[in-house]
């Protein structure tokens, strides 16, 4: 069935380090990709989303590309800091028959100054 | 103002009791859904309705039921809360490009 499967944290990295969040998935048809990040006491948001193979979604220094053939869609930042300390979630979202919008488990990155 | 509204925020209850959460949105969509989250499982959708008459079961409906009383409201009950629906509850909405925002969450605690 579809799935998403992330890697298991927390990661633990300093200020300005290089940052990668591995994410595959397994899904009929053509599915979404998202990422969504969960701030401490907060409800989920969007970080960034690709909705057909090779696009790649970008914000605020966040990027992942939608490889197809890996199925794919590792996230990274360049240079993270303080404030990126949260639960990132993977998603995929699919439409064709049932409707479904699925959850990877998070990873907790914990940046340190 | 928030977009996506629930209440409670906490709930504490006793196994046995009929609860119902409720959510609201001021987006205009009409898309609404919600999930449990629980540590080590992500979040694990329990329906979702895509307008007013339209209510559909998710991965994990058993033990639940919901309510779409108007485009902008849709409340979710357990009719018979039991300690393993302990859990943080998120309601979410969405347009048609599928991204989906969330509610800030409602902890349910049942001893």
């Amino acid at each position: 069935g579809d799935s998403v499967t992330q890697m298991e944290g927390p990661v633990t990295l300093s200020e300005e380090a290089f940052l990668t969040i591995n994410c595959t998935y397994t899904a009929t048809g053509y599915p979404s990709l998202f990422w969504y990040v969960q701030y401490p006491g907060e409800g989920l948001q969007l970080l960034l989303k690709a909705t057909k193979a090779d696009d790649k979604g970008s914000n605020k220094g966040f990027e992942a590309t939608y490889r197809k053939e890996t199925t794919s869609f590792h996230l990274e930042k360049g240079s993270v800091q303080v404030s990126d300390s949260a639960v990132y979630f993977c998603a995929l979202s699919v439409t064709s028959g049932t409707y479904k919008y699925i959850f990877g488990t998070g990873t907790r990155l914990k940046v340190l100054a | 103002d928030a977009d996506v509204t629930q209440t409670p925020r906490n709930r504490i209850t006793k196994t046995g009791k009929r609860i119902m959460l409720e959510c609201s949105q001021t987006k205009g969509h009409d898309r609404m859904y919600w999930y449990r989250q629980d540590p080590g499982l992500g979040l694990r959708l329990i329906y979702y309705s895509f307008d007013v008459k339209d209510i559909n079961k998710g991965e994990i409906s058993d033990g639940y039921s919901v309510s779409r009383q108007a485009q902008a409201k849709f409340s979710l009950s357990l009719e018979s809360a039991i300690p393993n629906q302990t859990a943080l509850y998120f309601c979410a909405t969405s347009a048609v490009t599928d991204t989906q925002y969330f509610g800030p969450g409602t902890r349910l605690t049942v001893l």
